[in-house]
């Protein structure tokens, strides 16, 4: 069965600290996305990645970075987190040939 | 990617068909439409696709209009467990961001 697993479902961290969110995919998948949620906005697409140490910004990657040194793990990364930060925080990868996406089960970050 | 536009709401009585509308006005002639819904605190998960004609699967049913500026999803006997937000997205694949919107809320009623 397809997977991408999320390191943790619930996470509190203080503000200022350097947050590392994991995401790791058993599909072989190339393309790999990091969305937040919050209510009322929807999905959000912070960044994306189409291969090993490739990236790209999404529509709101101010406070975040990314990395991605292996094709089957995708971190997001709070240099120095935020209250504002606090949120729901899913990934997703798929097949660069459709927008089939498959999700994790989300991290709920709270920054206090 | 398309933009797409989607009532924030809806309800459906348990039992019936829920009709779930999408507008793309804008979408391309290589771009699919791709639905998803996302039950309470889980991530979302993909129901179907379909780029003119029309698919069903186990799950659902898409209509795309002729001109493929909108598309409807039909669930056909809506149970409570539907309660979910669902999302229409427009994408033609390959290496570019993909974008969510704000989805429709579907509220099934007993």
């Amino acid at each position: 069965d397809v997977k991408v697993t999320q390191s943790s479902r619930y996470l509190v961290k203080r503000t200022g600290e350097k947050v590392f969110l994991e995401c790791v995919q058993d599909m072989d998948h190339e393309n790999m996305f990091w969305y937040r949620q919050d209510p009322g906005l929807g999905l959000r697409l912070i960044y994306f990645s189409y291969d090993v140490k490739m990236k790209e910004k999404g529509d709101i990657p101010e406070g975040y970075s990314v990395s991605r040194e292996k094709k089957e793990r995708f971190s997001l990364i709070l240099e120095s987190a935020s209250t504002n930060q606090t949120s729901m925080y899913l990934c997703a990868s798929s097949f660069p040939t459709n927008e089939k996406l498959f999700f994790g089960s989300g991290t709920q970050l709270s920054v206090l | 990617d398309a933009k797409t536009t989607q009532p924030p709401s809806m309800d459906c009585a348990e039992g019936r068909a829920a009709n779930l509308p999408c507008n793309h006005s804008t979408i391309s002639g290589n771009e699919y439409v791709y639905w998803y819904r996302q039950i309470h605190s889980q991530g979302p998960q993909y129901i179907i696709h379909g780029l003119k004609n029309n698919e069903t699967n186990e799950m659902a049913s898409l209509i795309i209009t002729e001109d493929r500026k909108s598309s409807t999803l039909i669930l056909p006997h809506a149970t409570l467990r539907d309660t979910a937000v669902y999302y229409c997205i427009a994408s033609s694949g390959g290496y570019q961001k993909v974008t969510f919107g704000t989805g429709t809320k579907l509220q099934v009623i007993p």
